[in-house]
């Protein structure tokens, strides 16, 4: 069990462009989740999947954020057009249905400059 | 929604000293989970604990769901105890999971 790993670590970019990361789960857990942390804050939630259904969106989510799990296994969340207040931790979890237990990644840092 | 209040934000401990950590919520949740972040970040899981209580080494955990709180006891504290301490809880009925505001400890050599 390898655990879940985010992709990349850090990603320094410039306003206005867009930024994808990806995320491996745990392999037999059917949920996953997106969190965003900023400095001296707890993490926050974005969005959560089961399977590849996206269930649940939180307001915190833009037209400029997207989150995809096809077939269920990784998940990809894009921002588009960067803006300097998207620069956080971004946080990947998942965990089993039948537990809730969640499980974290090591994060991918976003600058934006 | 659901609040999630810990107490104290922050807090200063002597190597060798023992500490309380609380979390108040606001509802019935399904789940409670205790994390560490470390200093690059990651989210180390303590104790999932929904209810009753745990220990792992000098680690322990209560949860009282009834009358919605869960404490984290920390004794012979060490300097790699220092970090934020998260508590996090999934409402009853609910799928995602809140954390409170964190507890910032710092332990002295």
């Amino acid at each position: 069990d390898t655990g879940v790993s985010q992709d990349p670590r850090h990603k320094i970019t410039k306003r206005g462009q867009n930024v994808t990361f990806r995320c491996d789960p745990i392999s037999e857990h059917n949920r996953l989740y997106w969190y965003r942390q900023t400095l001296g804050q707890g993490p926050e939630f974005l969005t959560y999947f089961q399977n590849e259904a996206q269930l649940e969106k939180s307001r915190l989510l833009s037209d400029r954020f997207s989150a995809e799990r096809p077939k269920g296994s990784f998940s990809t969340l894009e921002i588009q057009r960067t803006e300097q207040g998207d620069s956080a931790m971004y946080l990947c979890a998942s965990s089993k249905a039948e537990v809730g237990e969640l499980f974290f990644g090591e994060g991918s840092r976003l600058t934006v400059l | 929604g659901i609040q999630v209040e810990q107490s104290p934000p922050d807090l200063i401990l002597q190597e060798g000293a023992n500490s309380t950590l609380r979390c108040n919520f606001s509802d019935s949740v399904n789940n409670l989970q205790w994390f560490h972040q470390n200093p690059w970040g990651q989210l180390i899981n303590l104790f999932y604990i929904p209810s009753g209580t745990k220990q792992n080494g000098r680690l322990s955990a209560t949860t009282v769901a009834t009358e919605r709180y869960s404490l984290l006891y920390i004794s012979s504290s060490q300097t790699t105890d220092s970090g934020v301490y998260f508590c996090a809880v999934e409402r009853t009925g609910g799928f995602k999971t809140i954390f409170g505001a964190g507890t910032r400890l710092f332990v002295k050599a």
